[in-house]
């Protein structure tokens, strides 16, 4: 289908580790967002993408996270020396956006482990 | 800042009885509301969504939702729920930029 597709659907990391978690939205979607998603919550708001402009990153815990989106289209979502409260889903999401609030669409998520 | 309440964590109701999900949002302007459906494992799906005009607004799988701007609200609401319709349901503002807001979700749970 032409959804918002994220690899890999799981992953697991040692503490300390790197991980990069990558977003590819629908074709022609303007911005992109990340969230992150703690068990029994709902998403919280990590960083806005208007094509590969980071417009907010407001959300990011730390600077060890960090999010591109080079040219305006696929986007990954890093983590540097991952700890254990890094574990979560996270989700991301694409609309039409351009400034305006638009419907976003989801991927099915990353669920990361940190053990 | 634009946040949003879903007082229930929790609600459980019979295969074909009706339901009604609360929201309450804040918001000083004319909110852009949502409702999202989450299944296990799975992204969120869109409701239904309220930017302006008719207060009622129809969305899929049955669903409705009412914008009460007296009472800042945007509950949802089905007739008659299906086993299907077991999921986590999130409700969410948006402002004048491309961010939306979540609430916490409600989960319903659906008794055979």
């Amino acid at each position: 289908g032409a959804g918002v597709s994220q690899s890999p659907r799981y992953k697991v990391a040692k503490r300390g580790q790197d991980v990069a978690l990558r977003c590819d939205p629908i074709s022609g979607h303007v911005s992109l967002f990340w969230y992150q998603q703690a068990l029994g919550q709902g998403p919280e708001f990590l960083t806005y993408f208007q094509n590969e402009a980071q417009l907010d990153k407001s959300g990011l815990p730390s600077d060890r996270f960090f999010a591109e989106r080079p040219e305006g289209s696929v986007s990954t979502l890093k983590i540097q020396r991952t700890q254990q409260e890094d574990s979560a889903v996270y989700l991301c999401a694409s609309s039409f956006g351009g400034g305006k609030v638009q419907p976003q669409h989801f991927g099915d998520g990353t669920r990361l482990s940190i053990l | 800042a634009q946040s949003v309440t879903q007082p229930d964590i929790h609600i459980t109701v019979s295969e074909g009885a009706s339901l009604e999900l609360r929201c309450n949002y804040s918001y000083g302007a004319t909110p852009y509301l949502f409702w999202y459906v989450q299944s296990p494992g799975q992204g969120l799906q869109l409701l239904l969504k309220y930017f302006s005009g008719d207060t009622l607004v129809q969305g899929i799988k049955g669903f409705e939702a009412e914008f009460k701007r007296s009472q800042s609200s945007f509950n949802l609401r089905k007739p008659s729920v299906h086993w299907s319709d077991a999921a986590e349901y999130f409700c969410a503002v948006g402002a004048r930029d491309d961010k939306i807001i979540f609430g916490k979700g409600t989960r319903l749970h659906i008794l055979p």
